[in-house]
């Protein structure tokens, strides 16, 4: 029943290693988000995939990368884990509204759990 | 340069006590606007939304939020709050473009006594 779904839930690593997050939504929509929450809370998007296209990339270290196999899943690959990317990760998904083949907007975006990353 | 600026960075109230949250925002062009929230450990739920249309939203559990356009605001609003509203709260903002991307605040801190 899920409609977010994220796992793992928790990861704690070494620095140095390489790790996976992954992210699947069950709602039928299009475009899918990878957000950054640090400790103080702020919300910061990294990447965003409207069918499988990166649309949105903010600046983030090319050792993030998002990989989009369809629709449903977004998975974020993270090389070479440094202490400062310890944080909570969170994925979202939302439905591009259109009319005729034209965007309207986009809509509301539903979040994931999060994966609380710790770097050791 | 687009942002949103939340005033109140911890707030702390009683309950019963009446609630409103500042939200105030720079954005070009016709914008959405949202109100989320984050219990203690939980991710991000939605309270309420303004895509168009009355400037007065209801939300869940009580919330209520206005639009401002004149004061780019969008305050978010109970009458009398319960310990269980203890949370985090965004104010987020986005475009109409198709890679507009949602700007978040940096979220209150709401801490209801019981």
């Amino acid at each position: 029943d899920t409609a977010v779904s994220q796992t793992p839930k928790y990861l704690v690593t070494q620095m140095g290693n390489d790790k996976s997050i992954k992210c699947e939504q069950n709602l039928g929509h299009d475009t899918m988000y990878w957000y950054k929450q640090d400790s103080k809370k702020f919300l910061k998007i990294m990447f965003s995939y409207n069918n499988k296209e990166l649309i949105i990339n903010e600046t983030v270290p090319n050792r993030f990368s998002p990989k989009s196999p369809d629709k449903a899943h977004l998975n974020l690959h993270i090389n070479s884990l440094e202490l400062g990317d310890s944080a909570v990760y969170f994925c979202a998904s939302s439905l591009q509204r259109t009319s005729g083949g034209f965007f309207l907007r986009t809509d509301t975006q539903y979040f994931g759990p999060g994966t609380r990353l710790t770097v050791l | 340069a687009q942002s949103v600026s939340q005033h109140n960075h911890h707030v702390i109230l009683s309950e019963a006590a009446s609630l409103e949250l500042g939200c105030n925002y720079s954005y070009g062009g016709t914008v959405n606007l949202f109100w989320y929230v984050q219990y203690p450990g939980q991710h991000l739920q939605l309270l309420l939304k303004y895509f168009s249309g009355d400037p007065l939203v209801k939300g869940i559990k009580g919330f209520e939020a206005e639009f401002i356009k004149s004061k780019f605001s969008f305050n978010l609003r109970k009458p009398s709050v319960q310990w269980s509203d203890t949370a985090e709260y965004f104010c987020a903002v986005n475009g109409d473009n198709r890679d507009d991307k949602i700007i978040f605040g940096k979220g209150t801190r709401l801490h209801i006594l019981p």
